[in-house]
């Protein structure tokens, strides 16, 4: 099992919905990160975060450390939203960071 | 805001040639950067970490005589795969924390694609 588990995979959403993508972890953290990775391969910060919830335009992140547990929310996706969300984790006992497999977002207009 | 600029974009090479992959900070003084390679569909993987002026710091099973780090200045740290192979080809890619490794985001360069042939 991986330490770091995203769902879903793969998700399709036509413009305007709500998204939610999901990401759960094993190992004790200081910090939690949402990353987005565009098709060209390039990785954009999106939030960091340790404790509660964080909002930047219309994108949210919210974390639940008793429960190891993260969202990543849009509101009124949009097609430019469709891109690679990852999720990553750094470990308090190794201080490196550890990425889950990513959650691929496509956007229909 | 923080910039991190990596080079090039993308690669060709033919099987035992080396290649150099550069990352620069722009407008911060990286004393750490992070070098990470991604194969389809997977997470990234962290290969090794360099730290300027001193020697680079590489994860398990990862050759550090076929990948070579140089970080010789705060702005500047490039990776070199030597002799490659096809097995090598991948998506490298680098980061570098602005602050402290510990509260600082992530800035990430926009990443290599190495095809070797």
């Amino acid at each position: 099992k991986n330490e770091v588990e995203q769902s879903p995979q793969n998700l399709t959403a036509q413009e305007g919905e709500f998204i939610t993508i999901n990401c759960s972890y094993s190992v004790g953290i200081s910090a939690l990160h949402w990353l987005q990775q565009h098709p060209g391969g390039g990785i954009v910060s999106l939030f960091m975060l340790s404790s509660g919830k964080k909002k930047h335009g219309r994108l949210i992140a919210t974390i639940n450390i008793q429960e190891k547990h993260s969202s990543l929310h849009i509101t009124a996706s949009h097609p430019r939203d469709s891109a690679v969300y990852i999720c990553a984790v750094r470990s308090v006992n190794t201080d490196k960071l550890i990425f889950g497999t990513g959650t691929r977002l496509q956007v229909f207009p | 805001g923080a910039v991190v600029s990596q080079h090039p974009s993308w690669v060709i090479c033919k099987s035992g040639t080396s290649v150099k992959i550069e990352c620069r900070s722009l407008d911060f003084q990286a004393t750490t950067m992070f070098w990470y390679r991604q194969f389809p569909k997977q997470s990234l993987m962290l290969m090794a970490t360099s730290n300027e002026g001193s020697k680079a710091t590489y994860e398990q099973g990862v050759e550090k005589d076929k990948f070579l780090i140089n970080h010789a200045s705060l702005t500047l740290s490039t990776l070199t795969v030597t002799s490659a192979h096809p097995e090598d080809s991948s998506f490298y890619i680098c980061s570098a924390p602005v602050q402290s490794l510990y509260n600082s985001p992530l800035h990430f360069g926009n990443g290599t694609r190495l095809t070797v042939t």
